[in-house]
């Protein structure tokens, strides 16, 4: 079956351009979880939404960074005033529960000039 | 709070020979521990988990972890290196209750012919 689409899958915008990362989970999977992956970084989470409870946004390194998932399904990542340090590649995963395993799309490429 | 540590950002070792990638967690309460793979330009997937039960979890190509409470570790090992097994290893952790999923700074592993 399909897996987690992210588009585009990379995005070159000028300092202080906002952009919209897009994630198409897993169909049924109630988990969306946002990460960003920069070089020699690992993963950080960004944030975190489980069916129609109020989203972990624990995560965001500032107020520039927003997320919202519409209809339990879709959701869009949304950076304003974008900085070079936002450059890093942004993965979206899915799960069926919070304790399954991640299923992870192959991510944003994200680069701010 | 938890946090996940692996030692060593790149561990090369010969095709044949032992692979152990180290990973030790911090945590209040018995986690779920996972461990991801991220083979070159694909995005991650699993490789193996731990939840409850046998401490010695097998996973996928021959891959294996233990989880060692009274360390707090959950190593990954493989007896014989392949070369394909070249990629990037990030061990996880999330909290029974919690929400997050936190990622370990990744391992790099290079396999010499």
């Amino acid at each position: 079956g399909a897996g987690v689409s992210q588009s585009p899958s990379n995005k070159v915008t000028e300092k202080g351009k906002d952009v919209e990362l897009r994630c198409d989970p897993i169909s049924g999977h109630t988990a969306l979880y946002w990460y960003r992956q920069s070089l020699g970084q690992g993963l950080e989470f960004l944030i975190y939404f489980q069916g129609n409870s109020a989203p972990d946004k624990s995560g965001l390194p500032s107020d520039r960074f927003s997320a919202e998932r519409t209809g339990g399904s879709v959701s869009t990542l949304t950076i304003q005033r974008t900085q070079q340090e936002d450059s890093a590649v942004y993965l979206c995963a899915s799960s069926q529960r919070r304790d399954s395993p991640l299923h992870f799309g192959n991510g944003t490429r994200l680069t701010v000039t | 709070a938890q946090s996940v540590t692996q030692l060593g950002s790149h561990v090369s070792v010969s095709e044949g020979a032992l692979v152990l990638l180290r990973c030790n967690y911090s945590s209040s309460v018995p986690p779920y521990l996972f461990w991801y793979v991220q083979y070159p330009n694909q995005g991650l997937q699993l490789l193996l988990k731990y939840t409850t039960g046998a401490t010695l979890v097998k996973g996928i190509n021959g891959f294996e972890a233990e989880f060692k409470k009274s360390e707090t570790s959950f190593h990954l090992t493989k007896p014989s290196a392949h070369m394909s097994d070249a990629a990037e290893y990030f061990c996880a952790v999330i909290q029974t209750g919690a929400n997050n999923l936190f990622f370990g700074t990744g391992t790099r592993l290079t396999v010499i012919p």
